[in-house]
């Protein structure tokens, strides 16, 4: 989206090694939410932020508490079924959210 | 959890067809949305409401209507189907207080034909 710049759009990793991905905004944030979507097309939260760091298992996030700018999602020893389509979703002042283009994760054996 | 219910999951329609994707919501949350996602895009709201009988517009509300009848039901209408929008269509609700998080329903894969 035009205020969610989120990278990389797409991604390898083989099982075992670790990524990280990225949310970019163009305007200071509220909160920011990670989900994934699954091959069935259902949206699973990961994370609601607004502000600092999250972590569950394997998974952590992180949200710019200083300028309010960017937020990381790190996956950790990817297995397969990380794999996936991963979506951040950012709260603006205004009260809208805005989404990004999505990163399309493949974790291979 | 919040639930969010939508139906159908599945619509196959022609081309100047007549659709009503309906959405519930269990968890008395005021906010509801509905969205659609497309290859290469994120996902795109059409139209959301902050509660029964409210209505606001979205970013892409073109060929849609929206009504929300009760603070759990939100309903999505396309008077006159077409092509374009073929889509998978999400569902969602947020209790705007102190925790805005997006609760989504499963989706609705809509074909217009």
């Amino acid at each position: 989206g035009d205020q969610v710049e989120q990278s990389p759009s797409a991604l390898s990793l083989h099982e075992g090694t670790d990524s990280a991905l990225r949310c970019n905004f163009t305007t200071t944030m509220r909160s920011v939410q990670w989900f994934r979507q699954n091959s069935r097309g259902s949206l699973i939260s990961l994370f609601y932020l607004a502000s600092g760091t999250k972590e569950n298992g394997r998974l952590k996030s992180a949200f710019d508490s200083k300028e309010r700018r960017y937020s990381t999602l790190h996956i950790r020893d990817a297995q397969l079924e990380d794999s996936g389509t991963y979506f951040c979703a950012a709260e603006a002042y205004n009260n809208r959210i805005f989404f990004g283009d999505g990163t399309q994760l493949v974790v291979k054996p | 959890e919040a639930a969010v219910t939508q139906s159908p999951r599945n619509k196959v329609t022609v081309t100047g067809g007549n659709v009503t994707l309906s959405c519930r919501q269990t968890n008395s949350h005021n906010y509801m949305y509905w969205y659609r996602q497309d290859t290469g895009h994120g996902l795109r709201l059409i139209h959301y409401s902050y509660g029964a009988g409210n209505l606001q517009i979205g970013d892409v509300p073109d060929g849609y209507k929206a009504t929300r009848t009760t603070q759990e039901d939100f309903f999505l209408l396309l008077e006159l189907a077409s092509p374009s929008q073929t889509s998978l269509y999400f569902c969602a609700s947020s209790d705007r207080g102190d925790n805005e998080r997006l609760f989504f329903g499963h989706g609705t894969k809509l074909s217009v034909l």
